[in-house]
C-alpha cells in the first residue's frame, strides 16, 4: 500500500530562517509527487509536481527536490506570508492521489 | 473569476437530515473530484468523475451519492447524515484524467459540514 509520511508535523521559524520540510514515501511505480499549500479555511493550492529522482523545481522562496525515497521542500529566507500547511501527495499506478497529513509552518516576524 | 467554486461554504444540520453540496469549475477540465478532510486535517479522496462518468468510488458509505449533470458540475448528496460525517468537503478538478501523471488538481474553497 502506498504511504506518505510528512515531518515535522509543525515547524516554527523566525523570518529569514531557512529550513526544509520532509515527505517520505513508499510506492511501487511513482507517477508523480505533488506539493500543495493550504491556508486556513481554504482549499489546497498546487505548487509543484516532481516525476523522477533528481528533479528539482523552484518558485520564489520554495524549492522542491525528489529522491527515490523522499522529497524535500526547502524554504529559503521565509516570510510571514509563507505560513501555511504544506501537503505532499503522490500518484502511483492507477491509484488516485494519496496525501500526507501535512506540515504546519509558522513564520514569525 | 473563481476557478472551482462550492456552495454552501458552511452547512450545519441535524442528524438524519439529507443535504447537498454543489461544485462548479470554469476551467474546462475533464475530471472532477470530491475529497473529505477530517478533524485531523487528513485529506482523502471520495469520488472522481471523468466527463460525467464515475471513475473512482473509494470506500464511502452508500449514503453519499455524487451526481454530475455535465462536466463542469459535480454535486454531492448525503442522505441520513451522521455525526461522523462532520468534516470539510473539497471539490477539485484536473485537466486530464486521473490515470494521467499530469494530474495537477485545483481545489475549491471547501464546505464545512457540521452534523449536530
Amino acid at each position: 500500500e502506498d504511504q506518505v509520511t510528512q515531518s515535522p508535523e509543525a515547524l516554527r521559524l523566525q523570518e529569514g530562517e531557512s529550513s526544509s520540510l520532509n515527505c517520505s514515501y513508499t510506492v511501487s511505480g511513482l507517477r508523480g509527487l505533488f506539493w500543495y499549500r493550504q491556508d486556513p479555511g481554504k482549499g489546497p493550492e498546487f505548487l509543484f509536481t516532481l516525476y523522477s529522482a533528481g528533479e528539482e523545481k523552484e518558485k520564489e522562496r520554495l524549492k522542491a527536490t525528489l529522491t527515490k525515497k523522499e522529497s524535500f521542500l526547502h524554504i529559503t529566507a521565509p516570510k510571514p506570508e509563507d505560513s501555511a500547511t504544506y501537503l505532499c501527495a503522490l500518484r502511483s499506478g492507477n491509484t488516485p492521489l494519496v496525501f500526507g497529513k501535512g506540515t504546519r509552518l509558522s513564520v514569525i516576524a | 473569476d473563481t476557478a472551482v467554486s462550492q456552495t454552501p461554504k458552511y452547512l450545519v444540520t441535524q442528524m438524519g437530515n439529507d443535504k447537498s453540496i454543489k461544485c462548479e469549475q470554469n476551467l474546462g477540465h475533464d475530471t472532477m473530484y470530491w475529497y473529505k478532510q477530517d478533524s485531523k486535517k487528513f485529506l482523502k479522496i471520495m469520488f472522481s468523475y471523468n466527463n460525467k462518468e464515475l471513475i473512482i468510488n473509494e470506500t464511502v458509505p452508500n449514503r453519499f451519492s455524487p451526481k454530475s449533470p455535465d462536466k463542469a458540475h459535480l454535486n454531492l448528496h448525503i442522505n441520513s447524515l451522521e455525526l461522523g460525517d462532520s468534516a470539510v468537503y473539497f471539490c477539485a478538478s484536473s485537466p486530464s484524467g486521473y490515470l494521467s501523471s499530469y494530474n495537477e488538481q485545483f481545489f475549491g474553497p471547501g464546505t464545512r459540514l457540521t452534523v449536530l
